[in-house]
């Protein structure tokens, strides 16, 4: 079975400032595991995605995270906050099980919250 | 727009009444995946098709929603006796599956479930 824990519900930082959003994830299987982000009243958008080819991934809008499999965590990181980044981030798991349920497993989200 | 379409965008309706929503995937995408999003939490995962085929179910939440993709292209979700627990977001999504290595799904802008 497959879940994510985002660490926390809100996050606050000063524009300009590194932005830290925590994730730990379980997996019975070889997981890929994706960030997306949720601006109010707009659709979900795959920030970045892990596949195994890399650890630390890179992905739109200068957001990057990084794959540790002996934390089981995928951090998402930015080194400079921007207005724009002010939104819900959800830390997302899917596992190639061979069979039953393949839906992605959805994180709590992590509403980051940027202060001018 | 290649993207993922959904329809109506917003739906109100009054309790004990059926609704059926409509999902356009991706036209190359033979995996569609059908989510609810209830306000504060992530999406959860409710049911997925490859190509018209049914493959996980067992996640609908109660026998009174049902899904189809009678030809493998759209689908429909439908709530029937609907009840105000029912009030949501339904995101679709599709995807390739796992042929793209990681089963990134492409999300819909959702349909707003509002049960009066």
């Amino acid at each position: 079975a497959q879940s994510v824990t985002q660490l926390d519900s809100h996050v606050s930082v000063s524009e300009g400032t590194p932005v830290l959003l925590r994730c730990n994830y379980s997996s019975s299987y070889s997981p890929s595991l994706f960030w997306y982000v949720q601006h109010p009243n707009k659709g979900l958008q795959l920030l970045l995605k892990y596949t195994s080819a890399a650890t630390l991934v890179k992905g739109i809008n200068g957001f990057e995270a990084e794959f540790k499999k002996s934390e089981t965590s995928f951090h998402l990181t930015k080194p400079s906050a921007h207005m724009s980044d002010a939104a819900e981030y959800f830390c997302v798991v899917s596992e190639l099980s061979g069979g039953g349920a393949d839906g992605l497993t959805f994180g709590k989200g992590t509403h980051l919250i940027i202060q001018p | 727009d290649t993207g993922v379409s959904q329809d109506p965008r917003h739906k109100i309706t009054k309790r004990g009444q059926n609704v059926t929503f409509r999902c356009d995937p991706i036209s190359e995408h033979n995996r569609l995946y059908w989510y609810r999003q209830t306000l504060g939490q992530g999406p959860e995962f409710l049911t997925y098709f490859q190509n018209e085929a049914q493959l996980e179910k067992s996640r609908l939440l109660s026998d009174r929603f049902s899904a189809e993709r009678p030809k493998g292209s759209f689908s429909t979700l439908e709530i029937q006796r609907t009840e105000q627990g029912d009030s949501a977001m339904y995101l679709c999504a599709s995807s390739l599956g796992w042929t793209s290595g990681t089963n990134e799904q492409f999300f819909g802008p959702g349909t707003r479930l509002t049960v009066l």
